[in-house]
């Protein structure tokens, strides 16, 4: 199993800019989810999937869409980029409350 | 909502001796705390967890307590190894389904000195 992969693994945008990370996990599990880390916070909850065509929102949503169309595709797009955006996001898939990460999509925003 | 706090942010120990790292959370339905290994330029890895129900658990040289009156729990790595050195976060959660919206510490940076 590949697990959980992430694409790109770098991305440099300019404001105003829109792009769409890409998920795709193949451990066929339920709970996906997406998080920010920037220094000193940790990892924020962005959005989350209970399951194909179910998503909701964390706690830090605003500027991010998400869809999830299959079990196995869950990505994120960022409508207008914003220097604000400028981070390291981790998509995550869960089972039974273990949640196994991919290897990050570094962003900046210029 | 649930808030962790975790301490300290840094933290360097000589090879050999034990690291101790502390969280506190403010929500009293949470019942579930895992605890994941960040190495450089990789995701978090689940090193540990542990439920409501019980108050210690060990793996090998890792452990982690619950005090859940206090709310607060904690992560032992005893016989530190140069390769415990990464970022290690903690996390909290109502765990009412499967990964159900975990909150995260900030992070704590444990560096082994040889």
């Amino acid at each position: 199993n590949a697990g959980v992969t992430q694409t790109p693994k770098f991305q440099v945008l300019k404001t105003g800019q829109s792009m769409t990370l890409q998920c795709a996990q193949d451990m066929n599990h339920e709970y996906m989810s997406w998080y920010r880390q920037d220094p000193g916070m940790g990892l924020r909850l962005i959005h989350y999937s209970v399951g194909a065509g179910i998503t909701d929102q964390g706690e830090v949503p605003n500027g991010y869409n998400v869809s999830r169309s299959t079990t196995e595709d869950f990505p994120l797009r960022l409508l207008s980029a914003a220097p604000s955006q400028t981070s390291v996001y981790f998509c995550a898939s869960s089972y039974h409350n273990t949640q196994y990460f991919g290897p990050g999509t570094r962003l900046t925003v210029l | 909502g649930e808030n962790v706090e975790q301490h300290p942010s840094t933290l360097s120990v000589q090879e050999g001796d034990s690291a101790v790292i502390k969280c506190t959370y403010s929500d009293s339905a949470s019942n579930y705390f895992p605890w994941y290994k960040q190495e450089l330029g990789k995701g978090p890895q689940l090193i540990i967890d542990i439920r409501s129900n019980v108050g210690e658990k060990k793996d090998q040289r890792i452990a982690v307590t619950l005090n859940k009156t206090a709310k607060h729990f904690s992560l032992h790595i005893t016989e530190t190894q140069p390769e415990d050195s990464a970022v290690y976060f903690c996390a909290a959660s109502r765990g009412e389904m499967a990964g159900e919206k975990l909150t995260f510490g900030t992070g704590t940076r444990l560096t082994i000195i040889p």
